[in-house]
């Protein structure tokens, strides 16, 4: 069964003080792996898609890494602007259309 | 310019009453897409359009009713919702079905009193 899990589900950092997201998927084929940033009550804001491992992205404070098993998500030197839940999605080839499987999110929260 | 347009943001509804929410995309997608989003939960897959053709159905109850009117459009058809129904309803579009990323737009806070 195609699966994403991403860890942990809460982490709580100073400002500046740097860390990673996990996300880990088990899939039959891996057709691409998206991460979104989501504020309460709003729609998921659309950060990076990577497509077969190695791959590596890079936006602001940000750095998505792809491996055949997980994918980081770095946050380098956080903000108190960058507290949000960050949702990670797989598209995998036996998935009928384009269905885009979540994992429950990682809820960031940056003080200051 | 990745923007996905919905309305209205929030919606109060009866379990009697008929209403629609409407999302909007200009950038040229060709397949669309709503979710239902619970408190605390990732967004859950309602309905895929791909070239204004309905491509996916996740087995949600008819009181959900889906319609595309054109490429550019795509409407929810809301009809004797439960309050369970309540939730964040979120449209998004992609540029083809494959290996595309998804854009979202804000969602409509749905109440079903």
């Amino acid at each position: 069964e195609d699966q994403v899990t991403q860890s942990p589900e809460a982490l709580r950092l100073q400002e500046g003080e740097s860390s990673s997201l996990n996300c880990s998927y088990t899939v039959s084929g891996l057709r691409g792996l998206f991460w979104y940033r989501q504020d309460p009550g709003k729609g998921p804001e659309f950060l990076f898609t990577l497509y077969s491992a190695g791959e590596e992205k890079e936006k602001e404070r940000l750095k998505a890494t792809l491996t055949k098993k997980e994918s980081f998500l770095h946050i380098t030197a956080p903000k108190p602007e960058d507290s949000a839940t960050y949702l990670c999605a797989v598209q995998a080839k036996n998935q009928a259309g384009t269905a885009l499987i979540f994992g429950k999110g990682t809820t960031l929260s940056v003080s200051s | 310019d990745t923007e996905v347009t919905q309305t209205p943001k929030h919606l109060v509804m009866g379990m009697t009453n008929k209403k629609s929410l409407k999302c909007e995309q200009h950038m040229g997608h060709r397949a669309m897409y709503w979710y239902k989003q619970k408190a605390k939960k990732p967004p859950e897959l309602m309905f895929v359009y791909s070239y204004e053709k309905l491509s996916i159905n996740e087995s949600v109850p008819s009181r959900f009713s889906p319609e595309c009117p054109n490429s550019s459009l795509l409407n929810l058809h809301l009809h004797a919702l439960q309050p369970e129904d309540s939730a964040l309803y979120l449209c998004a579009s992609s540029l083809g079905t494959a290996k595309e990323t998804q854009y979202f737009g804000p969602g409509t806070r749905l109440l079903v009193l």
